[in-house]
């Protein structure tokens, strides 16, 4: 069964300190993995897809990578306004649907 | 273009009503996914659906929850005797035809008293 976990579940930086977030996935043929951010009371923001092993991707001080069993969201100097959840997800070959992960919380104090 | 349109914005339902929630897709798409997310859980897959026709309802619980999207207007998700376990935001979500990644709306918090 397909499945998709997100490390840490919680993570708080201060303003200008890069760090990573996780996902590691299970899925029988990988046809897409995305990132989403998520404010509270709203719907997820798209942010990334990534299709294949090696390929990356960056908007403004976000940058994803994806390697055969995890990908991982870098947040280079993060600014307070970069504090959401973000939410991984993956969609298999010859599914429609996406399976998410529980996501990781992400605080940045100024 | 105004987005992935849904409606109410928050429904509060005394147990055993029914509550119908709306989704418009963005224009152009012709793909509309639903997912439930629980307090503190992720996003659970409930059922795609293209105009008049349910392609996968695999995620769905086989009682009480039904979805339509008619060939005209938007796309319904229902839920019959609502009981306090449905409380959950709701989640539409629409892609064009062959495009793989979604466009998520703001969501229809449900709240069960």
């Amino acid at each position: 069964e397909d499945q998709v976990t997100q490390s840490p579940e919680a993570l708080r930086l201060q303003e200008g300190e890069s760090s990573s977030l996780n996902c590691s996935y299970t899925v029988s043929g990988l046809r897409g993995l995305f990132w989403y951010r998520q404010d509270p009371g709203k719907g997820p923001e798209f942010l990334f897809t990534l299709y294949s092993a090696g390929e990356e991707k960056e908007k403004e001080r976000l940058k994803a990578t994806l390697t055969k069993k995890e990908s991982f969201l870098h947040i280079t100097a993060p600014k307070p306004e970069d504090s959401a959840t973000y939410l991984c997800a993956v969609q298999a070959e010859g599914n429609n649907d996406m399976r998410f992960g529980a996501g990781t919380r992400l605080t940045v104090k100024p | 273009n105004a987005g992935v349109m849904q409606n109410p914005r928050h429904l509060v339902r005394r147990r055993g009503q029914e509550a119908r929630l709306r989704c418009s897709p963005m224009k152009g798409h012709s793909h509309v996914y639903w997912y439930r997310q629980l307090p503190e859980e992720g996003l659970k897959f409930m059922v795609y659906l293209q105009k008049e026709n349910i392609i996968d309802e695999s995620g769905m619980p086989k009682e009480r929850f039904s979805a339509e999207f008619p060939k005209e207007g938007p796309s319904i998700l229902r839920i019959q005797q609502v009981v306090r376990g449905d409380s959950a935001a709701y989640f539409c979500a629409s892609s064009p035809q062959g495009y793989y990644g979604y466009t998520f709306g703001s969501g229809t918090r449900l709240t069960v008293v």
